[in-house]
């Protein structure tokens, strides 16, 4: 069965403190792994798609992996308004029937 | 700038009344998705639509449920009649081919 995993439910980082943020999947086949930002109130905003292991994809303090099995979100000298839920997606070969986590629930504290 | 809208934005109905909610899919995308989010489930694909044509919607309860797209610029979704357990936040989102799926504001539905 497909299926993502994120981790942790919730993280709480001090301004500057860099960190990193989990997605794990099993896929069939992966069509690509997305990342979304979600603002309370607001639909989720499409961050990055990783279509292979070693894929890198980077967006001013956001950093994107893929391995086979997982892939990372890294944040870098965040800023409190990096705060949000990061999303992860897989979808899977021959379908768009995208599957989401449940989030990470990111606070940076200034 | 191209952003999908949703309407309404919120929405309060009463457990048995029919509830439609409309989106607009960003001008000359071809693929239109409609999902659920609750606090216990998180983003769930209800049903979604290639080029107006139903792909799949095996996500929705369909003797409730029903969605549509009666031209390339409005999707709609429809619960009749709506139940207590169908309050949610539901997103449509668009994409072009596929892959980088844009979504649009949500509506807030509760059933009281």
């Amino acid at each position: 069965e497909d299926q993502v995993t994120q981790s942790p439910e919730a993280l709480r980082l001090q301004e500057g403190e860099s960190s990193s943020l989990n997605c794990s999947y099993t896929v069939s086949g992966l069509r690509g792994l997305f990342w979304y930002r979600q603002d309370p109130g607001k639909g989720p905003e499409f961050l990055f798609t990783l279509y292979s292991a070693g894929e890198e994809k980077e967006k001013e303090r956001l950093k994107a992996t893929l391995t086979k099995k997982e892939s990372f979100l890294h944040i870098t000298a965040p800023k409190p308004e990096d705060s949000a839920t990061y999303l992860c997606a897989v979808g899977p070969s021959g379908t768009y029937k995208y599957i989401f986590g449940t989030g990470t629930r990111l606070k940076v504290l200034a | 700038d191209a952003r999908v809208t949703q309407t309404p934005r919120d929405k309060v109905t009463e457990m048995g009344q029919e509830v439609t909610m409309r989106c607009q899919p960003i001008l000359g995308h071809n693929t239109v998705f409609w999902y659920r989010q609750t606090m216990m489930q998180g983003l769930e694909l209800l049903a979604y639509f290639r080029n107006r044509a139903p792909l799949d919607d095996s996500g929705m309860p369909k003797d409730r449920f029903s969605a549509e797209m009666p031209d390339a610029t409005l999707a709609t979704l429809k619960i009749q009649p709506s139940e207590p357990r169908d309050s949610a936040v539901y997103f449509c989102a668009s994409a072009d081919g596929g892959n980088e799926q844009f979504f649009g504001p949500g509506t807030r539905l509760t059933v009281l």
